[in-house]
């Protein structure tokens, strides 16, 4: 089973619907982030958790919430859904400490479309 | 501020070709450099990484080596085979960044092998 799952994996959508994408582990860290990627611009940061109480901003939540249910489950938001918002999705984990606590894992993604 | 610049792609060889892909990065202090690869339809996987100044990251045949001195981390392999066909994407996560493990992305590398 894979430890890091993202639902649903492919979503079309109109423009102004509100949606949520949900991210789920079993590697049992602390740490959770959302990301986007779009053509050429690689990933970037949308939000990150550093524990259930502890949710911060990365450099494009505009547009976006989140919300750590528990532990182990991270959901993204969009509130009113807009064309450009249009995008691959990824959830990712890393631990809090250790020599790996700089690697994140991935989950497969979630392809966005809003029309 | 911290980025990452890789070259641009796609970049196609055949079969048994030697690989280099570029990435050169900038940051304050001392960074932690990774190589990600997205085979299709998948979420990103670390292939390799390295922590401190002229160490060799390597795994499944690629290495990068930390080069401080030229700011670069490129990625290279002797031989390709066809499954190595993946977007590759260069990572930092800033020094003193173990707080929050936020990784900065290049823009990725889109890599074809032909047979």
């Amino acid at each position: 089973d894979a430890d890091v799952t993202q639902t649903p994996r492919n979503r079309i959508t109109k423009t102004g619907k509100r949606i949520m994408l949900e991210c789920s582990q079993t590697k049992g860290h602390d740490r959770m982030y959302w990301y986007r990627q779009d053509p050429g611009l690689g990933l970037r940061l949308i939000y990150y958790s550093f524990d259930v109480k502890d949710i911060n901003k990365g450099e494009i939540s505009d547009g976006y919430s989140v919300s750590r249910q528990a532990q182990a489950k991270f959901s993204l938001s969009l509130e009113s859904a807009i064309p450009n918002q249009t995008a691959l999705y990824f959830c990712a984990t890393s631990d809090t400490t250790g020599p790996g606590a700089d690697t994140q894992y991935f989950g497969p993604g979630t392809r966005l479309t809003v029309l | 501020g911290n980025s990452v610049t890789q070259m641009e792609g796609p970049v196609t060889l055949s079969e048994e070709a030697f690989l280099t892909i570029n990435c050169t990065y900038t940051a304050t202090g001392y960074p932690s450099l990774f190589w990600y690869v997205q085979y299709p339809g998948e979420g990103l996987q670390l292939l390799l990484k390295a922590t401190k100044a002229d160490d060799k990251g390597s795994n499944k045949g690629f290495e990068a080596t930390y080069r401080k001195e030229t700011t670069s981390f490129h990625l290279e392999k002797g031989s390709v085979q066809v499954s190595d066909s993946a977007v590759y994407f260069c990572a930092l996560s800033p020094h003193g960044s173990g707080n929050t493990g936020k990784l900065i992305f290049g823009q990725g590398t889109t890599l074809q092998v032909k047979p």
